[in-house]
């Protein structure tokens, strides 16, 4: 089976860095994915580590490290915006379902 | 190339009625996710599908959830006799075959009174 565990808040000053953790364990693995969800809204895919090492799309990063099951989320000159739920995700290869972490809620404050 | 399309956005049923929820799932996905969520918890994943297969329903409570995804049509999340507690969020997500990311509907989200 899978399981995803994440820090279920983070508060973080806008213009600061943040980083959200994931650690897993799974019984079969293809890779890291990140989704953001809004209140009221759906998930949305923002990234996706195959390999160990550090993803960077503009000012989101992820990163895996697969000898650690472990991975993050790095949100740099945070926003109001940015404020919302922030879901890791692994997809099995066996049967290729997707099974989510548990979430962390992220308040960006002024 | 519409993404994944889910109605009805909201829905109503009294207690003992059934609820149908559709997801149509983006062209060319072959692969439909449904998951489940309630106010300030996570995505619980119910139930995935492959066309007229299902792959994988451990998330699926054993009575009145079934769920389909026939050859033409889209994807059914059936509910039968709801309860209170069905009240929630409902996710369809869809991708294409060993995909990074699988992407999302709008929700459906259920009220049983």
């Amino acid at each position: 089976g899978q399981s995803l565990e994440q820090p279920s808040e983070v508060t973080a000053v806008e213009g600061a860095i943040v980083q959200i953790n994931c650690t897993y364990q799974t019984s079969g693995f293809y890779g890291l994915s990140w989704y953001q969800q809004h209140d009221g809204g759906a998930p949305t895919f923002l990234s996706y580590n195959g390999l160990d090492g550090l993803e960077e799309t503009g000012r989101f990063s992820s990163f895996l490290s697969r000898s650690d099951s472990y991975g993050y989320l790095l949100l740099q000159e945070l926003q109001m915006k940015d404020s919302a739920s922030y879901f890791c995700a692994v997809r099995d290869p066996a049967n290729q379902k997707v099974t989510f972490g548990t979430g962390t809620k992220l308040q960006v404050i002024p | 190339n519409a993404g994944v399309m889910q109605n009805p956005r909201h829905l109503v049923r009294r207690r003992g009625q059934e609820a149908r929820l559709r997801c149509s799932p983006m062209k060319g996905h072959s692969h439909v996710y449904w998951y489940r969520q309630l106010p300030e918890e996570g995505l619980k994943f119910m139930v995935y599908l492959q066309k007229e297969n299902i792959i994988d329903e451990s998330g699926m409570p054993k009575e009145r959830f079934s769920a389909e995804f026939p050859k033409e049509g889209p994807s059914i999340l059936r509910i039968q006799q709801v309860v209170r507690g069905d009240s929630a969020a409902y996710f369809c997500a869809s991708s294409p075959i060993e995909a990074e990311g699988a992407f999302f509907g709008q929700g459906t989200r259920l009220t049983v009174v």
